[in-house]
Order: C-alpha cells, then sequence, then structure tokens
C-alpha cells in the first residue's frame, strides 16, 4: 500500500520569503513521488517529480524538492515566494508496477501576502 | 507541453438523465487514461484506470454500472455518469499516461457537474 501525508493543509507566507510545504510518503516499493499544482479553476500542472535519479529535483517556478529516504519525505521548497504562487499542491506518490495509479495527499493550500 | 483536454468544462443536468464527459490527449497516445473525483477543497480520488481497447478497472466503492468508461481510442476516454443523482454533483478530472516519452500524467482542466 502507498499513501502520502501533507502534513500542513494551509501555509502563509509573505511575498519575497521562502516557502516549505510537507510531505512524508509510505510505499512498499520504490516510489516515484510528484508535486502538482492546482491554480483555481485550472488543471492540475506537475511542478517536478522523483523517479530515483537525483535525491534533489529542480521544478519549473524555482520549485524544488528534496527525497529523504531515511526521513520518507518529500518536502517542496522555493527560496522566494511570489503572490502567483498561490494554489493548492498536492504531493503524489505512485510506484513501478502499480499501474500507474497515483495516490493524492490531502493538499496544502499555499497564501502568499503582500 | 503534453496537452489533455476535457469537454465540456462544466454542465448542469436534471436528476434521472445521463452526462458524458469526453477526455482527449491532444498532442500524445494515451493507452492509460485515469478518472477521478475531487468534492469541494478535498483532494483527487482516483475513480478508475481507463485502457484503450479492454475494459476499465474501477476503485473500489466505484460503481461500474453507474459511471461508464469508455476508451475507444489512443487520444479519447468518455465518463458517462448514469442515471445522475444530486449526490453525484462533482468536480470530474481526467489524466492521461505518457507513456512513451515522459511516462508522466498529464491532466485535464476537469468538469464541473451539477445535478438538479
Amino acid at each position: 500500500a502507498q499513501s502520502v501525508t501533507q502534513l500542513d493543509s494551509h501555509v502563509s507566507v509573505s511575498e519575497g520569503t521562502p516557502v516549505l510545504l510537507r510531505c512524508n510518503y509510505s510505499s512498499s516499493y520504490s516510489p516515484s513521488l510528484f508535486w502538482y499544482v492546482q491554480h483555481p479553476n485550472k488543471g492540475l500542472q506537475l511542478l517536478l517529480k522523483y523517479t530515483s535519479a537525483a535525491t534533489l529535483v529542480k521544478g519549473i517556478n524555482g520549485f524544488e524538492a528534496e527525497f529523504k529516504k531515511s526521513e520518507t519525505s518529500f518536502h517542496l521548497t522555493k527560496p522566494s515566494a511570489h503572490m502567483s504562487d498561490a494554489a493548492e499542491y498536492f504531493c503524489v506518490v505512485s510506484y513501478t508496477g502499480g499501474g500507474n495509479k497515483l495516490t493524492f495527499g490531502t493538499g496544502t493550500q499555499l497564501k502568499v501576502e503582500l | 507541453g503534453a496537452v489533455v483536454s476535457q469537454h465540456p468544462s462544466w454542465v448542469i443536468c436534471k436528476s434521472g438523465t445521463s452526462v458524458k464527459i469526453e477526455c482527449r490527449s491532444l498532442d500524445f497516445q494515451a493507452t492509460t487514461m485515469f478518472w477521478y473525483r475531487q468534492f469541494p477543497k478535498q483532494s483527487l480520488m482516483l475513480m478508475a484506470t481507463s485502457n484503450e481497447g479492454s475494459k476499465a478497472t474501477y476503485e473500489q466503492g466505484v460503481e461500474k454500472d453507474k459511471f461508464l468508461i469508455n476508451h475507444a481510442s489512443l487520444t479519447l476516454s468518455t465518463l458517462t455518469v448514469t442515471s445522475a443523482h444530486p449526490e453525484d454533483s462533482s468536480f470530474y478530472i481526467c489524466s492521461a499516461h505518457d507513456r512513451t516519452i515522459t511516462d508522466t500524467q498529464y491532466f485535464g482542466p476537469g468538469t464541473r457537474l451539477t445535478v438538479l
């Protein structure tokens, strides 16, 4: 069985300050991990993915995430938040042999304030 | 990047009627597509896996006779909500798996279904 836990349902930061969205995973197999972003009334967009290559993954819009097997974590970070980053973020896990099924976390709503 | 479209983007129907939602991969072929349901302010729940040329695989608790899935071509999957009821009102999202190049799922923009 696989699952992801997003530790914060809401995160609020000031524009220009760092962003940290936390995610822990559980998987019986070597996982693939993803971060997707969902803006209001728009489809989900892939930010980045980890598939057993480099543990530090760089994504779009300045986001990156680090896979830490010892901590079963895949936290999403960005050095400096922008107003346009305000959205819902989902941590997602899948595994090879799982039919490419994705298991979504409950999501973290990121609010960026002036 | 890969694009997945859904049609319609929103639909309102009367209770007891059926509604069909289309999901298309516009610039790649997808042997596998997925259908999700998302309730307000909640996460996505996988409903079923749509396989081109074969029967869909439904997740536990999802009624296959209620949610009919057809994946007739490598770029099109349809979800038909049969005899819709107000409790079927939700946001339905599809995704298509690009197996050949990026090995990534790309998501459609979603369809808002409201059953009166």
